[in-house]
């Protein structure tokens, strides 16, 4: 069966200072995979999305970048951290077919920076 | 533009009430619709998608495209169903767009 993982759960980091949010998939290959962040009051925003490796389209225009090293592995990473970028981060997959389907969530990261 | 409304941050309703999550949406084109829910300490996971037309823990949604509205309900409410609920549009065939979410509390 699928599952995903994501780490760290939980993460304070001082505002300058870089990040790295790791989320991986087994169990299924080539899976469209997701990048959100949840807020409250503002729901889902989704931040980045990946068909395959190396092919990555940004949504929102800010502080954050993605990676997809393998194809089962999905990076977020900020070089220099904001304190708008608190919240809580979830990464999801979904079944790579030519129409995207349910998306299945992990865990998610709660990042606060101070 | 496309976008996804939940006009309700928070619905309260006694159990044994009828519920209605609302959601509204606007994309120009052939929409699919999805109910995600997320209970207490658990991730979130999808409920039920237009085109399967299904009840699900007694949950239904009919998709009105005069209306362009895709409400959740369910005729009698139990504690266990005080959750968040979010709205979600695809569009293309990647990209989902969800609402701002509601939070149904169930009264005992």
């Amino acid at each position: 069966s699928q599952t995903i993982h994501q780490w760290p759960a939980t993460l304070v980091q001082p505002v300058g200072s870089p990040l790295s949010l790791e989320c991986t998939v087994e169990g299924t290959s080539n899976p469209n995979l997701y990048w959100y962040r949840q807020a409250a009051g503002r729901g889902l925003q989704l931040l980045f999305y990946s068909i395959g490796i190396d092919q990555i389209s940004s949504e929102v225009p800010q502080n954050l970048s993605a990676s997809r090293p393998q194809d089962r592995q999905f990076i977020l990473s900020s070089k220099k951290l904001l304190l708008s970028d608190s919240g809580f981060y979830l990464c999801a997959w979904s079944v790579p077919s030519g129409r995207a389907l349910e998306q299945f969530f992990g865990p998610g990261t709660r990042l606060t920076v101070l | 533009a496309q976008r996804v409304t939940q006009p309700e941050k928070l619905l309260s309703v006694f159990k044994g009430a009828p519920v209605e999550l609302k959601c509204n949406y606007s994309y120009s084109g052939s929409p699919e619709l999805f109910w995600y829910v997320q209970y207490s300490r658990q991730r979130l996971q999808l409920l039920l998608r237009h085109i399967s037309r299904e009840s699900i823990k007694g949950f239904t949604a009919d998709l009105n495209k005069g209306e362009t509205s895709f409400h959740l309900k369910k005729p009698f409410a139990q504690e266990e169903d005080s959750a968040m609920y979010y709205c979600a549009l695809i569009t293309g065939t990647y990209k989902y767009i969800f609402g701002t979410g509601t939070r149904l509390k169930v009264l005992a």
